[in-house]
């Protein structure tokens, strides 16, 4: 969708690294969503960021969501094998719970 | 934990064939939606229904239709399949409660 611009596309990293997704809109965003696909399967839900200046964080992995509430962030620290993938976010722009998604960041951790 | 299931995982078909993608969720959820999705292009909203027996188009409704006559199912019927729906097909159900969108494991759909 052109409503969310997602970078990069893709990422190699090694094991240990630390790495940031960003996901931007020109739209105020009323929920944004953090997923992750590995290849071939469906999405599996990380995170959702609600207000301006949140942020949350499971295990490795921290989600942010801008003031303006037009930008989110993805940040994995001390990356592991198991955090390859395809990562995308989604965000419903308040159009009757219809949700875009961001082309996505194919993620490689290498051992 | 919402169960979205999607009928068949891989789907070999011929041009000009009707077919139909059939996705069942089992935590009466109000809406669902069907994605497309392609390398370089993410996901893309195909259809979306927020009740029994009503649908809305989302982006690219060309060459699709939908059908819920049962609030738990949601289908997705190519009416005369062509190659350029060779494509993952996802479906999703929302929960409203805790504003979360659930997708089902994918169908991998070639159209020869």
């Amino acid at each position: 969708s052109q409503e969310l611009e997602q970078s990069p596309q893709s990422l190699i990293v090694q094991e240990g690294k630390n790495l940031t997704i960003n996901c931007t809109s020109s739209k105020t965003l009323y929920g944004l969503y953090w997923y992750k696909q590995k290849y071939g399967e469906g999405l599996i839900f990380l995170m959702m960021l609600q207000k301006g200046g949140e942020e949350k964080s499971h295990e490795k992995i921290t989600a942010k969501l801008d003031e303006k509430k037009q930008q989110s962030s993805l940040h994995i620290t001390a990356s592991q094998p198991s955090h390859a993938g395809i990562y995308l976010c989604g965000a419903d722009m308040n159009t009757g719970n219809q949700f875009y998604f961001g082309t996505g960041t194919s993620l490689t951790v290498i051992p | 934990d919402v169960k979205v299931t999607q009928s068949s995982r891989y789907l070999v078909k011929r041009t000009g064939e009707k077919v139909f993608l059939e996705c069942v969720q089992d935590m009466d959820h109000e809406n669902m939606f069907w994605y497309r999705q392609d390398p370089g292009l993410g996901l893309r909203l195909i259809y979306f229904s927020y009740d029994v027996k009503m649908k809305e188009k989302g982006d690219i409704p060309e060459g699709y239709s939908v059908s819920r006559e049962k609030k738990e199912r949601f289908s997705l019927i190519l009416e005369s399949a062509s190659t350029n729906q060779t494509s993952m097909y996802l479906c999703a159900t929302y929960e409203d409660r805790n504003e979360k969108l659930f997708f089902g494991s994918g169908t991998q759909l070639s159209v020869l």
